[in-house]
């Protein structure tokens, strides 16, 4: 069975960067899939904020792509998350998942349990 | 403002049948790109529910149903059960975002 699990600083400063981790087991991430992260602001509905292949591909919502990084490390079964300047807009539970392929058709079908993350001073 | 359409909130009673639209337009739903429903119970994170328009997924009841139609689907609960309070969510691809995209999600209330 797939597992996911985020980690990372509960509370971010204003301006400071955002960085979480997914560890996933039960399966290896060097064997294919897309990875992505995906967060919700409390209260609100989904946005997707980007996805990675084992290869290191990836791909961005272009409302982020500025700020964003997602990088993968095959070696501890891993992906994460980095996300810059943040300001209060950016508080919100962040989960990772994997998402069944590029296409354009895709979706997600395993999730993480997510973690909130608070930016305030 | 999602790109994607659905209601804020529906409701029905137990044993009922809902239904639960996704309005999108000519760069995501009417451009042909499948369409996926999650269910998020209060607390936990959202779970499959419906993939590639009409599919469930292994341990889905079969009182959930997906459909599909020019720019629009609808997610169907048959036998409505207090366990399937939740907000759902649809999810497809924005060729003019090139991104993927969810609905801002609807509100299941059983009463």
């Amino acid at each position: 069975q797939v597992q996911l699990q985020e980690s990372g600083p509960g509370l971010v400063k204003p301006s400071e960067t955002l960085s979480l981790s997914c560890t996933v087991s039960g399966y290896s991430i060097s064997n294919g899939y897309y990875w992505v992260w995906v967060r919700q602001p409390p209260g609100e509905g989904l946005e997707w904020i980007g996805s990675i292949y084992h290869s290191g591909s990836t791909y961005y919502n272009s409302s982020l792509k500025s700020r964003v990084t997602i990088s993968i490390d095959t070696s501890k079964n891993q992906f994460s998350l980095r996300l810059s300047s943040v300001t209060a807009a950016d508080t919100a539970v962040y989960y990772c998942a994997r998402q069944l392929s590029g296409s354009s058709h895709t979706y997600f079908d395993y999730w993480g349990r997510g973690t909130l993350v608070s930016v305030s001073s | 403002q999602s790109v994607l359409t659905q209601p804020p909130s529906v409701s029905g009673a137990p044993g009922q049948r809902v239904t639960i639209s996704c309005t999108g337009s000519s760069s995501n739903i009417g451009a042909g790109f499948d369409v996926h429903w999650y269910q998020q119970l209060p607390g936990t994170a959202p779970k499959l529910l419906i993939y590639g328009n009409t599919n469930r997924p292994s341990g889905v009841p079969d009182r959930f149903s997906g459909s599909k139609s020019g720019a629009s689907a609808s997610l169907a609960i048959t036998g409505l059960q207090a366990e399937d309070e939740a907000d759902y969510y649809c999810q497809s691809y924005d060729s003019s975002l090139s991104g993927w995209v969810f609905g801002g999600g609807t509100k299941l209330t059983v009463l």
